[in-house]
């Protein structure tokens, strides 16, 4: 059954720290691997896209690994500032035509306190 | 700067009544989805169209919800009658379609806040 799971599910840190969040899946054929940012009453941004032959991708302070064979992926966040509290969600493509591909995960709700 | 847009963003409604949600994709985006996010299933898809065509409503409960593309810049969904557990937060995103059936780009709109008493 083609599955993604993320964790931590919620996650507290102080500014200007890391943190990595993880999302393991199990669909298959794989294609490719998305993490979205979503604000509170917004709707989800794309942060990065992974294909299968990558296997780490930055935007500015967000840092996403991909290890295919074990079909983890990770988000690292640096410097971690107020505006990064927000849901990150998983999203992985499956290699089909014609109908849903798509799978998602419930997201881990980041919040960065001062 | 092109964006989805989506009306309304919040609707109150009494159980049993007419909800519809519309959605105006991104110009020149060939597909149309439509999702509901709560706090318990996170994103579920509800529905796809390519080129106006519906392609998968295999998410919709079909007695009671309907989605249509009536033109290339209009998406909606309507939902009759509307019950509680219809209250969630609508979302509708759009894309262009990539050959090999890839519809990972999608871009979301803001949402509709559904509530139904």
């Amino acid at each position: 059954k083609n599955q993604v799971e993320q964790s931590p599910q919620s996650l507290i840190i102080l500014e200007g720290k890391n943190c990595t969040l993880q999302c393991n899946y199990t669909v298959s054929p794989f294609s490719n691997l998305r993490w979205y940012k979503q604000d509170t009453g917004r709707g989800p941004v794309s942060l990065t896209i992974m294909t299968f032959s990558e296997n780490t991708k930055s935007n500015g302070r967000y840092t996403a690994t991909l290890d295919a064979d074990t079909k983890q992926s990770s988000l690292h966040i640096t410097a971690s500032q107020l505006s990064d509290s927000a849901s990150y969600i998983c999203v992985v493509s499956a290699k089909q035509t014609g109908a849903n591909n798509l799978f998602f995960g419930t997201g881990t709700r980041l919040t960065v306190i001062p | 700067d092109a964006r989805v847009t989506q009306t309304p963003r919040h609707k109150v409604t009494e159980m049993g009544q007419e909800v519809t949600m519309r959605c105006q994709p991104i110009l020149g985006h060939n597909t149309v989805f439509w999702y509901r996010q709560t706090m318990m299933q996170g994103l579920e898809l509800l529905a796809y169209f390519r080129n106006r065509a519906p392609l998968d409503d295999s998410g919709m409960p079909k007695d009671r919800f309907s989605a249509e593309m009536p033109d290339a810049t209009l998406a909606t969904l309507k939902i009759q009658p509307s019950e509680p557990r219809d209250s969630a937060v609508y979302f509708c995103a759009s894309g262009p379609f990539e050959r090999g059936g890839s519809y990972n780009e999608q871009f979301f709109g803001p949402g509709t806040r559904l509530t139904v008493l």
